[in-house]
């Protein structure tokens, strides 16, 4: 499968705790976007990078969020001290900057997080 | 900021049904307009998108959708709906060209009776 991988798939931990997540990319995009889900809400935006710069961050990403993309390929988000409203489904996309006046992002199948 | 509605939450129809799922949003200039669907168990994929030109756009497996500017909206529509179709439909909008960052409404969940 070459589309967009993430993992882990489903992470269950204790607030307070650190969790990361890993997005794979399709190798050929220069784009990556983190998305968050919540039950009844549709993605919500949280950041992207071109290529291993990171342009946009929204205010929902607080100070206990980060996200890299350290070559420009995979990225990470790591979440610092859990607490239970992070609970979420977080969407990892990609895309061509060539392709993206299409708008077409290519999502991966997400990493749930459940913080108990 | 821009916003998109979705006001049907949770939809269910019988095979061969007509079908059509309302999105509005809330921008006054320049939008380019997509329907997203999320079939149980999988990924987020475009099911169609309106960038400019013929209002009315075609998407996969039969799915249609018109861009209606005066009323802001960019309604999904199908003539006859298989039990395959049920998933979850999210519209969504960019405005802000350059990053095209997606803002999605909160989604339509259809369920197909057989």
């Amino acid at each position: 499968d070459t589309g967009v991988s993430q993992d882990p798939r489903h992470k269950i931990t204790k607030r307070g705790q650190n969790v990361t997540f890993r997005c794979d990319p399709i190798s050929e995009h220069n784009r990556l976007y983190w998305y968050r889900q919540t039950l009844g809400q549709g993605p919500e935006f949280l950041t992207y990078f071109q290529n291993e710069a990171q342009l946009e961050k929204s205010r929902l990403l607080s100070d206990r969020f980060s996200a890299e993309r350290p070559k420009g390929s995979f990225s990470t988000l790591e979440i610092q001290r859990t607490e239970q409203g992070d609970s979420a489904m977080y969407l990892c996309a990609s895309s061509s900057a060539g392709q993206l006046n299409t708008g077409e992002l290519f999502f991966g199948e997400g990493s749930r997080l459940t913080v108990l | 900021a821009q916003s998109v509605s979705q006001h049907n939450h949770h939809v269910i129809l019988s095979e061969a049904a007509s079908l059509e799922l309302g999105c509005n949003y809330s921008y006054g200039g320049t939008v380019n307009l997509f329907w997203y669907v999320q079939y149980p168990g999988q990924h987020l994929q475009l099911l169609l998108k309106y960038f400019s030109g013929d209002p009315l756009v075609k998407g996969i497996k039969g799915f249609e959708a018109e861009f209606i500017k005066s009323k802001f909206s960019f309604n999904l529509r199908k003539p006859s709906v298989q039990w395959s179709d049920t998933a979850e439909y999210f519209c969504a909008v960019i405005t802000s060209f350059g990053n095209e960052k997606l803002t999605f409404g909160t989604g339509t969940r259809l369920t197909i009776i057989p």
